[in-house]
């Protein structure tokens, strides 16, 4: 069974950092590209940014691009997102999901329960 | 960036009734098309990929249409664990795009 556990959330001042990450496991994780989507209070998802099974290929939404950084280590089944500059519209549940390629295109198969960060001062 | 939009975005049915949500694209997507059920403080789980095709496990009610820049999705008989939110996501460009969602609430 696929699990996917997301961690490293929480309260964080605006300008601040934070590293969150998701623990994989039920799946040959290095397989697999990766997605962090997240959703606002009361609001709908966005995807944030991706990263290929190897992590040699990286992705970002443009309104994270040059403040969040994607990463994974493979020996450790664990992707990670390392968030810095928050401002409060970056408040979201942050979730971790596993791609998977299908012809055509590709969906967010499995989700974690996600993480919340919340941006205040 | 290629903009989903959804309507109804709210819809009020009863057990047994057929829904049908629409989507829309700002472009042509071919068939790059998901959608995706998500109820309160849960994760989004995922139902049709390819605008037609049925996740595994996902009941027969449930089925997807459509090619280019317009889709549904129905549920043929709404049962009682169906009403959530729905969402459309296209992966045809990055990044990919959700729509805005449809709720279902009980009439």
């Amino acid at each position: 069974e696929v699990q996917l556990l997301e961690s490293g959330g929480g309260l964080v001042q605006p300008g601040g950092s934070l590293r969150l990450s998701c623990a994989a496991s039920g799946f040959s994780f290095s397989y697999y590209a990766m997605s962090w989507v997240r959703q606002a209070p009361g609001k709908g998802l966005e995807w944030v940014s991706a990263i290929s099974g190897s992590g040699d290929s990286t992705y970002y939404a443009d309104s994270v691009k040059g403040r969040f950084t994607i990463s994974r280590d493979n020996s450790k089944n664990t992707l990670y997102l390392q968030i810095s500059s928050l401002r409060a519209d970056d408040t979201a549940v942050y979730y971790c999901a596993q791609d998977r390629f299908t012809s055509p295109g590709y969906y967010f198969d499995n989700w974690g329960p996600g993480t919340l960060v919340t941006v205040s001062s | 960036d290629i903009q989903m939009t959804q309507s109804p975005l709210s819809l009020s049915a009863s057990a047994g009734d057929r829904v049908t949500i629409t989507c829309r694209a700002s472009q042509n997507i071919n068939n790059y098309l998901n959608w995706y059920q998500q109820k309160p403080g849960k994760a989004p789980k995922h139902l049709i990929y390819a605008a037609s095709s049925l996740q595994t496990g996902v009941p027969s009610r449930f089925s997807g249409s459509g090619s280019g820049t317009d889709f549904t999705l129905t549920i043929s008989s709404l049962q009682p664990e169906d009403f959530a939110t729905y969402y459309c996501q296209q992966s045809y460009t990055t990044p990919a795009t959700f729509g805005p969602g449809t709720k279902v609430v009980v009439k």
